[in-house]
């Protein structure tokens, strides 16, 4: 079935490094991997997407890259700021018709020390 | 601007109660879906929906049901709660599109249970 591995569970960096989280997915047929972003008490909210005909898509301090062949993408974080510190969640998907249905990593609890 | 709204925020069960946990969106999405969160497991899919009449089994759907007579709402049943259904719940919606921002989820602020 289905499913999608992140790693690493747990990530603490100092303020202006580089975090860089890393996910696999099982199903070749994934065409679409956001990442989310969950603060304390909210819902997960969309930071970042790429689709599997592009290898890499940044925006402004934060970027992913994909490996389709190897069934690999990851998250890039540079500069972290103490507001980064959130869970994150990657997620793969199947194409329901023009519809996504998202599978999710397990998550991974960045904290970014001043 | 609502977005996704979810209903109630916090709730606890008695063992065997049953319950329905409200979703409502109005951004007229078709997709919308229910998912469970627990420690250390990310976020499971129990059940979604493409469009009114229309539903589907996610990962973990046993112990639910769910039914979507509206595009906006798409209530999650809990007939008879049991201790391993204490989680976080978060409903999503998404629209059909092919831009890959229309793709996105947009979830509710979810809905805390616990069943004792």
């Amino acid at each position: 079935g289905e499913n999608v591995e992140q790693h690493p569970s747990t990530l603490s960096v100092q303020e202006g490094d580089s975090a860089v989280i890393k996910c696999t997915y099982s199903d070749s047929a994934s065409n679409y991997f956001p990442w989310y972003k969950q603060e304390l008490g909210k819902g997960p909210q969309l930071i970042i997407d790429i689709r599997s005909n592009v290898g890499e898509k940044k925006d402004q301090r934060i970027a992913v890259t994909l490996n389709k062949t190897a069934k690999h993408f990851s998250l890039h974080i540079t500069e972290t700021q103490p507001e980064d510190s959130a869970v994150y969640f990657c997620a793969a998907s199947i194409d329901l018709g023009g519809y996504n249905k998202l599978i999710f990593g397990a998550g991974t609890r960045l904290a970014v020390h001043p | 601007n609502a977005g996704v709204t979810q209903t109630p925020k916090f709730q606890v069960l008695k063992t065997g109660q049953s319950m329905t946990l409200q979703c409502a969106q109005d951004m007229n999405h078709e997709y919308m879906s229910w998912y469970r969160q627990d420690p250390g497991m990310g976020l499971r899919l129990i059940h979604y929906s493409v469009g009114a009449g229309i539903t589907d089994q996610g990962e973990v759907p046993n112990g639910y049901n769910v039914s979507r007579s509206t595009t906006e709402d798409f209530p999650l049943r809990l007939l008879s709660a049991a201790p391993s259904q204490t989680s976080v719940y978060f409903c999503a919606s998404s629209s059909h599109g092919q831009s890959t921002s229309l793709y996105g989820y947009t979830f509710g602020s979810g809905t805390r249970l616990t069943v004792v």
